[in-house]
């Protein structure tokens, strides 16, 4: 069975300072994709980034960066130098068989930036 | 590109009553899929139409149904709704299913 353990409920922070956020997936399949969506307020899901199974470099994307380390299942995101505007939801999520039809998702990370 | 757009954004029915909620994917993609958020139990995969014709389907009731039009629009339909329904439902779109874009999500509210 497929599943993705966001074990961190809440996370608060205070402006400017660097926070990761982690994820723990679990899959018997070879192929499998991995993403990171972002909810702001407002309940839009905002895609982040995909990666797949094959792919474990790591990625930066102006203050955010991923880690990927197929070796403890695990794809943490982390932000540096937060901002307010990062406040959201983040979930990571866990996509097998080769489409994205069936997303599972995890919990969910709750991050509060404060000013 | 327009985004995924979903209408109406917020509804509030009563037990019993039937709803309808309406997603237009982005240009272009095929796939549409239904995911229901709820506090208690988080983000769960409803079902995915793609040319028109149901490709998956998650673990939900037979009240929930859904529709795809030639045009990739889609259409979900909740019958004989119950207050546990109450739920934030988000439509989501890709291409032809890799990387999935989601709409700002209908919030029902059933009394």
């Amino acid at each position: 069975a497929q599943k993705v353990t966001q074990a961190q409920t809440e996370i608060s922070v205070v402006e400017k300072e660097d926070v990761t956020l982690d994820c723990v997936y679990e899959t018997r399949d070879t192929t499998y994709y991995l993403f990171w969506y972002k909810q702001p307020p407002s309940g839009e899901l905002v895609f982040l980034i995909r990666r797949n199974s094959f792919d474990e470099q790591n990625e930066i994307s102006g203050r955010y960066s991923w880690n990927f380390q197929k070796s403890t299942s695990s794809f943490n995101f982390t932000i540096t130098a937060s901002q307010v505007v990062d406040s959201a939801v983040y979930f990571c999520a866990l996509s097998v068989d080769g489409s994205a039809s069936k997303i599972i998702f995890g919990s969910g990370t709750r991050l509060s930036i404060r000013p | 590109k327009a985004g995924v757009t979903q209408t109406p954004r917020y509804l509030i029915k009563t037990r019993g009553q039937q709803v309808t909620l309406s997603c237009s994917p982005i240009s272009g993609h095929r796939s549409v899929s239904w995911y229901q958020q709820t506090p208690g139990q988080g983000l769960q995969f409803l079902f995915e139409y793609f040319s028109e014709t149901q490709r998956n389907k998650g673990n939900f009731p037979g009240r929930f149904s859904g529709r795809q039009f030639s045009n990739s629009r889609s259409e979900m339909n909740v019958s004989t709704l119950e207050l546990g329904d109450s739920a934030l439902y988000l439509c989501a779109s890709s291409h032809g299913g890799e990387t999935q874009y989601f709409g700002p999500g209908t919030r029902l509210l059933v009394l």
